[in-house]
């Protein structure tokens, strides 16, 4: 079945420094894939998607690039701040209709000043 | 805004009881969803429905059941709370096809705890 592995947290981090958080799918077709991020204290909210191979969804600085031949979609941000701690999934949209996602396991990010 | 509200954001019960969870959202939706988040799990969709009175299991539904008798309204009933439904609890919503996004706009959780 379809599913989502992300890789496993938490990530600790300076400020300023490059992210990167992996996450690869697997699935049938071409799914759509988003990344949701959590706040402490909050629900999911979408940080940004893409719909199709080589689309590149951003959004706050964050980017992630949706590549078919590894099927991945790896979140990286250039330079992270105190504000972006938080906890990030990768999901992806089953076939099938009913806008179903699958969510991976969630990494948390912690960046220190 | 779209809102997705739940009735509690923290529930403490005993094994044996009857546990109702509510969520109401407030942009005419056709989906709601019910999922449950733990640590190492991420979320895992437990039930949704995609119109009045129609529900789905997701893939985790054993010990669950759900009510939807009214658009913005999805209920989440666990019929004889136990200690394992010990969890963050998400309620979610979106348009039938997902809109322009694809997006599932969350609330804010009800933790539960069963002891």
């Amino acid at each position: 079945g379809d599913s989502v592995t992300q890789m496993e947290g938490p990530v600790t981090l300076s400020e300023e420094a490059f992210l990167t958080i992996n996450c690869t799918y697997t699935a049938t077709g071409y799914p759509s894939l988003f990344w949701y991020v959590q706040y402490p204290g909050e629900g999911l909210q979408l940080l940004l998607k893409a719909t199709k191979a080589d689309d590149k969804g951003s959004n706050k600085g964050f980017e992630a690039t949706y590549r078919k031949e590894t099927t991945s979609f790896h979140l990286e941000k250039g330079s992270v701040q105190v504000s972006d701690s938080a906890v990030y999934f990768c999901a992806l949209r089953v076939s099938g209709g009913y806008n179903k996602l699958i969510f991976g396991a969630g990494t948390r990010l912690a960046v220190h000043p | 805004d779209v809102k997705v509200t739940q009735s509690s954001r923290y529930l403490v019960k005993r094994t044996g009881e009857k546990v109702f969870l509510e969520c109401v959202q407030d942009m005419d939706h056709e989906n709601m969803f019910w999922y449950r988040q733990d640590p190492g799990l991420g979320l895992r969709l437990i039930y949704f429905s995609y119109d009045v009175k129609m529900k789905e299991k997701g893939d985790i539904p054993e010990g669950y059941s759900v009510s939807r008798e009214k658009k913005e309204r999805f209920s989440l009933i666990l019929e004889s709370a136990s200690t394992n439904q010990t969890s963050m609890y998400l309620c979610a919503s979106s348009w039938a096809t997902g809109g322009n996004t694809g997006e599932l706009f969350f609330g804010e959780g009800s933790r539960l705890t069963v002891l």
